[in-house]
């Protein structure tokens, strides 16, 4: 079956330009998670969903960033006012519904260059 | 809050030897654990996980980690190293009642013929 597909692979913008990012999670997977891993680093957490509940944002490093999902389907990632420092691969990975099930599956990833 | 800690950011094996990638882990109580593979320009892909039935996990392509709890530690082997192998490898640990998973830096396996 399909992946977690994310679009667009990759992204060159120019700093103080907004840029807005897509997630579209495993059909049925109920949990979805924002990740960005900087150049020679692990992933930091950004933001969760889980279905119609209100959105854990705890890991959005600035009010620049923001994030929207619709039910369980599309994420879609916003930066504002980008940074050079927003360069990373942004990482997108959603988790079935259920007791036990732990695995978070993964998206390519966006790699997005801030000029 | 929980946290890993790999130990190498490197590692460099031949083609044939055993491989070890350590990774340390810090919680509170008994702790979700798994390993992920990055291959280059390529997804996250799960290789093992650890979640409490046993201590010896078996993975994929060969891989396995044993969970010591007395030393913390969940450490990442194989028997013999492939040149496939070669990928970045993270030790990740779950937190928190929505399952963020909290990564390591990661470690870079090479491997060489």
């Amino acid at each position: 079956g399909a992946g977690v597909s994310q679009s667009p692979s990759n992204k060159v913008t120019e700093k103080g330009k907004d840029v807005e990012l897509r997630c579209d999670p495993i059909s049925g997977h109920t949990a979805l998670y924002w990740y960005r891993q900087r150049l020679g680093q692990g992933l930091e957490f950004l933001i969760y969903f889980q279905g119609n509940s209100a959105p854990d944002k705890s890991g959005l490093p600035s009010d620049r960033f923001s994030a929207e999902r619709t039910g369980e389907s599309v994420s879609t990632l916003t930066i504002q006012r980008t940074q050079q420092e927003d360069s990373a691969v942004y990482l997108c990975a959603s988790r079935p519904p259920g007791l036990g099930t732990d695995t978070q599956y993964f998206g390519p990833g966006t790699r997005l260059t801030v000029l | 809050a929980q946290s890993v800690t790999q130990l190498d950011s490197h590692v460099s094996v031949s083609e044939g030897t055993p491989v070890l990638l350590r990774c340390n882990y810090s919680s509170s109580y008994s702790p979700s654990l798994f390993w992920y593979v990055q291959h280059p320009n390529k997804g996250l892909q799960l290789l093992l996980k650890y979640t409490s039935a046993a201590t010896l996990v078996k993975g994929i392509n060969g891989f396995e980690a044993e969970f010591k709890k007395s030393e913390t530690s969940f450490h990442l082997t194989k028997p013999s190293a492939h040149m496939s192998d070669a990928a970045e490898y993270f030790c990740v640990v779950i937190e928190g009642g929505f399952q963020k998973l909290v990564f390591g830096t990661g470690t870079r396996l090479l491997v060489s013929p």
